[in-house]
């Protein structure tokens, strides 16, 4: 099973600033992606980071907000812009080996905007 | 859009004794399902998963039902121990648009009583 290190862990931020969270897996995936857990809530989908091309939105977040990278079949990294309250949750970065497989998950990047 | 949901936010079991954790999904075009045990201060971690041609999968203390017809997900876990205690989640795949990435159900946080 791939091992997905996630940094920062945690980190609380002030509202208006920006934060890029990191994700690197110890062997080359197909396919990564990113997750947010409100509080108490269960996981939404974010996006699909997509190697060498723009990553794929679910219906209710933009590029503007979330933006992805993803230079290489290894690391990708998600900016939570112009941060606000509302988007303190945990995020996640997961990967898939293929299509219809087990979906591996970081530990997670604990953020509050205050 | 299509969703998939849990009956039980919250079981109490005894401990020893077996557990089960149901799962409805909305989307009859899903075809890949997965459990998730989540513990806190961490990612989802994998316990089982059961494709949509099967009806029964079991592993080390755990069995999933899938019940296509009623669109059911249930997850068994026997003999349940103190290291059981967690949330668990059942997802499945998006299967929107050619996209990978699942789609989370609520959430049952387990607790086992000793």
């Amino acid at each position: 099973s791939a091992v997905i290190s996630q940094k920062p862990s945690r980190d609380i931020c002030q509202r208006g600033t920006s934060l890029t969270i990191q994700c690197q897996v110890d062997s080359q995936v197909t396919m990564m992606f990113w997750y947010r857990q409100q509080p108490g809530q269960s996981l939404t989908l974010i996006a699909t980071a997509n190697q060498g091309s723009e990553a794929t939105y679910e219906s209710g977040f933009v590029i503007d907000k979330f933006p992805i990278s993803r230079p290489n079949l290894t690391f990708s990294t998600l900016t939570v812009s112009n941060m606000s309250p509302e988007d303190s949750s945990i995020y996640l970065c997961s990967v898939e080996e293929g299509r219809d497989t087990e979906a591996f998950f970081g530990q997670g990047t604990r953020l509050t905007v205050v | 859009g299509e969703s998939v949901g849990l009956h039980l936010p919250t079981l109490s079991v005894q401990e020893g004794d077996n557990s089960i954790i149901n799962c409805a999904y909305s989307n009859s075009a899903s075809d890949y399902f997965i459990w998730y045990k989540q513990e806190s201060g961490k990612g989802p971690q994998f316990i089982i998963d059961i494709r949509s041609n099967m009806d029964k999968r079991q592993g080390q203390r755990v069995t999933v039902l899938l019940n296509k017809t009623v669109k059911h997900l249930s997850l068994q876990i026997a003999a349940t121990q103190p290291g059981d205690s967690a949330v668990y989640f059942c997802a499945e795949t998006s299967g929107s648009g050619g996209a990978d990435g699942l789609t989370f159900g609520k959430g049952t946080h387990l607790i086992i009583q000793p």
